[in-house]
């Protein structure tokens, strides 16, 4: 299984709404990370877990709040998001635990709409 | 810090041309280097990489890339596209654990 899976597909809140993003793999990696993905933009790092804690996290603002279970799920939690905060959010993971070396795979994504 | 500089925002090419997308980056230490490809409306697969070794990288899907460290640059190259190669493609460079840094991305549009 070389897949890392995200759910929804698609999401539409509103700004006062609370909702989460789920990302699950079953590859053994250690870690596991979050980007946002705005329109014709590459991806850019919010958090990255490594061994389940916390490792970085780029300055996200506190309407977003990761959370790793176990080392096979990542759940990004949403609340009180801002129209701006639309966009596609891309999970990924790599096998070690983040080294330099590593490869990122990466799921298909959540496409957020904040109304 | 490592960046990296995709020249060509968007690239036509005609079915069975070859193309090439250029990719540069810039660092003082060693680096190692990535290509993904993002086809529309999904996430990114990765199409090759550079850890060490020999500098020409083959992938999937035909592609390849050369590694030139007195140029600092990382071209991607395919001898002959097809329709399905429409899609955007991200050069990327690792900083550091855990952090990779993307290039602008190159949207390759094939035409028939």
């Amino acid at each position: 299984d070389t897949e890392v899976t995200q759910t929804p597909k698609h999401l539409v809140m509103g700004m006062t709404n609370k909702k989460s993003l789920k990302c699950e793999q079953h590859m053994g990696h250690r870690a596991m990370y979050w980007y946002k993905q705005k329109a014709k933009k590459p991806p850019e790092l919010m958090f990255v877990y490594s061994y389940e804690k916390l490792s970085i996290n780029e300055s996200v603002p506190s309407r977003f709040s990761p959370e790793c279970p176990n080392s096979s799920l990542l759940n990004l939690h949403l609340h009180a998001l801002q129209p701006e905060d639309s966009a596609l959010y891309l999970c990924a993971s790599s096998p070690a635990g983040g080294w330099d070396q590593e490869t990122q795979y990466f799921g298909p994504g959540t496409r957020l709409l904040v109304l | 810090a490592q960046s990296v500089t995709q020249l060509d925002s968007q690239v036509p090419v005609f079915e069975e041309a070859p193309v090439e997308l250029r990719c540069n980056y810039s660092s003082s230490v060693s680096v190692y280097l990535f290509w993904y490809v993002q086809y529309p409306n999904q996430g990114l697969q990765l199409l090759l990489k550079y850890l060490s070794g020999s500098t020409l990288v083959k992938g999937i899907n035909g592609f390849e890339a050369e590694f030139n460290k007195s140029q600092t640059s990382f071209h991607l190259r395919k001898p002959s596209v097809h329709i399905s190669d429409t899609a955007e493609y991200f050069c990327a460079v690792t900083q550091g654990a855990q952090k990779l840094v993307f290039g602008q991305g190159t949207r390759l549009t094939i035409n028939p």
